[in-house]
């Protein structure tokens, strides 16, 4: 089983909102991701959290908030959002990279959350 | 910097029609190219994971291969439902082993 889950698909906000998208993986993976996705572009990486320790933050805007509060679940907290975040947010995760190793390299994303901010 | 370049950006094909799509990348050493596809407003799907120059996969009507400065999907007789953008992207050896870096993708069309 290959399958990482989003919540909720679809989400509206207004720009004085606070929301969280939810994402849960059960396949023991302990390396997860969030990804910000615009119309036609490949996804770019916002978050990387390994061993549930937040390893890369790619200069996120403060406005998104990430956490990891075990090693199923991965959380993105937004608040004051503007109408160009809107996008699809994907979540990924893998195994943890090994030195020399080859298995774990693979990130397997969820559905995505499609955001609109108004 | 580590670069992938995907061509063609769109591709349309009769169903039947058998064609390959191009991923050419550079990266401070290799430690994996892999291949997703992607319909519209979804996740990518993983398709392969390529390691070494030489190496190839096959999933139904997928092959991809690999060699040290590209890599290739080759699609045999394509049904419609093949049709979605296909992402490359590839993990380079040297710095952070979580970053992946995407091509912009190459968006096929198949006509029955």
């Amino acid at each position: 089983d290959t399958e990482v889950t989003q919540t909720p698909k679809h989400l509206v906000m207004g720009m004085t909102n606070k929301k969280s998208l939810k994402c849960e993986q059960h396949m023991g993976h302990r390396a997860m991701y969030w990804y910000k996705q615009k119309a036609k572009k490949p996804p770019e990486l916002m978050f990387v959290y390994s061993y549930e320790k937040l390893s890369i933050n790619e200069s996120v805007p403060s406005r998104f908030s990430p956490e990891c509060p075990n090693s199923s679940l991965l959380n993105l907290h937004l608040h004051a959002l503007q109408p160009e975040d809107s996008a699809l947010y994907l979540c990924a995760s893998s195994q943890v990279y090994t030195p020399g190793g080859r298995v774990g390299d693979t990130q397997y994303f969820g559905p995505g959350t499609r955001l609109t901010v108004l | 910097e580590d670069q992938v370049t995907q061509s063609p950006e769109a591709l349309r094909l009769q169903e039947g029609e058998s064609s390959s799509l191009n991923c050419s990348y550079t990266v401070s050493g290799l430690r994996g190219l892999f291949w997703y596809r992607q319909d519209p407003g979804k996740g990518p799907e993983f398709l392969f994971t390529l390691y070494s120059a030489g190496e190839e996969k096959e999933k139904e009507r997928l092959k991809a291969t690999l060699t040290k400065k590209e890599s290739f999907l080759h699609i045999t007789a394509p049904k419609p439902e093949d049709s979605a953008t296909y992402l490359c992207a590839v993990q380079a050896l040297s710095g952070s082993a979580r970053q992946l870096t995407f091509g912009s993708g190459t968006q096929l069309t198949v006509l029955p």
